[in-house]
């Protein structure tokens, strides 16, 4: 069984340009879970995802924004890149209402904005 | 405070060794907890979760003390390949928040 993918792997972008990343979660879960995580630093929390809804956003301004399909495939934009975004940009699947309920992730897409 | 704390580390072992790991957690809700391994620049993996009555997996043991608010992780018998960064994960009741911990970095040496 495939686990969740994400693309591109690697994108070069930059300032002020537009991205589009995509995810695709395990089979049958229907939330999708995407992190930030720069350089050293930690996992931070983006958007949450369910049934199609946005359920929940961490701290990041509005040109941070996304969707999630019918199919549960989800997609993340960032508008007007800022060399900070540089970042792994990391999708997690999960299925609510199973018990504990674990996140697996993907492999993550690396974005580098110069 | 930070909702999940953990010692950055880097804790460096020999190989062999037994090495634990704590985290803690603020919310008193927090209702599911996981430890995950991150090797450099890859995806976060689950290890292992966290249940109430504590639980095993091979050289790995975690713990979860609700009245003091931490989690614990013991690895026996290091191996080179044990060499990763450690997130303690933390699930909010209700509002299935994932709560990552800035991790514990382990280095095995031989």
């Amino acid at each position: 069984e495939a686990g969740v993918t994400q693309s591109p792997t690697h994108l070069i972008k930059t300032r002020g340009q537009q991205v589009t990343l995509r995810c695709s979660p395990i089979s049958g879960h229907t939330s999708v879970y995407w992190y930030q995580q720069a350089l050293g630093l930690g996992l931070q929390f983006l958007l949450w995802y369910d049934e199609g809804e946005e359920r929940n956003r961490g701290n990041f301004p509005p040109r941070f924004s996304g969707r999630q399909f019918p199919n549960y495939s989800s997609e993340l934009n960032v508008n007007a890149l800022e060399l900070e975004d540089s970042a792994l940009y990391l999708c997690a699947s999960s299925l609510p209402g199973t018990g504990n309920e674990e996140l697996f992730f993907g492999s993550g897409t690396q974005l580098s904005v110069l | 405070r930070k909702e999940v704390e953990q010692d950055p580390g880097p804790f460096n072992v020999p190989e062999g060794a037994t090495v634990a790991f704590n985290c803690t957690y603020s919310n008193s809700a927090s209702q599911s907890f996981f430890w995950y391994r991150q090797d450099c620049r890859k995806e976060p993996k689950l290890l292992m979760s966290v249940y109430s009555s504590g639980n095993e997996d091979g050289r790995f043991t975690a713990q979860l003390n609700r009245a003091s608010q931490y989690i614990s992780l013991l690895i026996r018998d290091s191996k080179l390949s044990d060499s990763a960064t450690y997130l303690c994960v933390v699930r909010t009741s209700g509002t299935y928040k994932y709560i990552f911990g800035t991790g514990t970095r382990l280095k095995v040496l031989a």
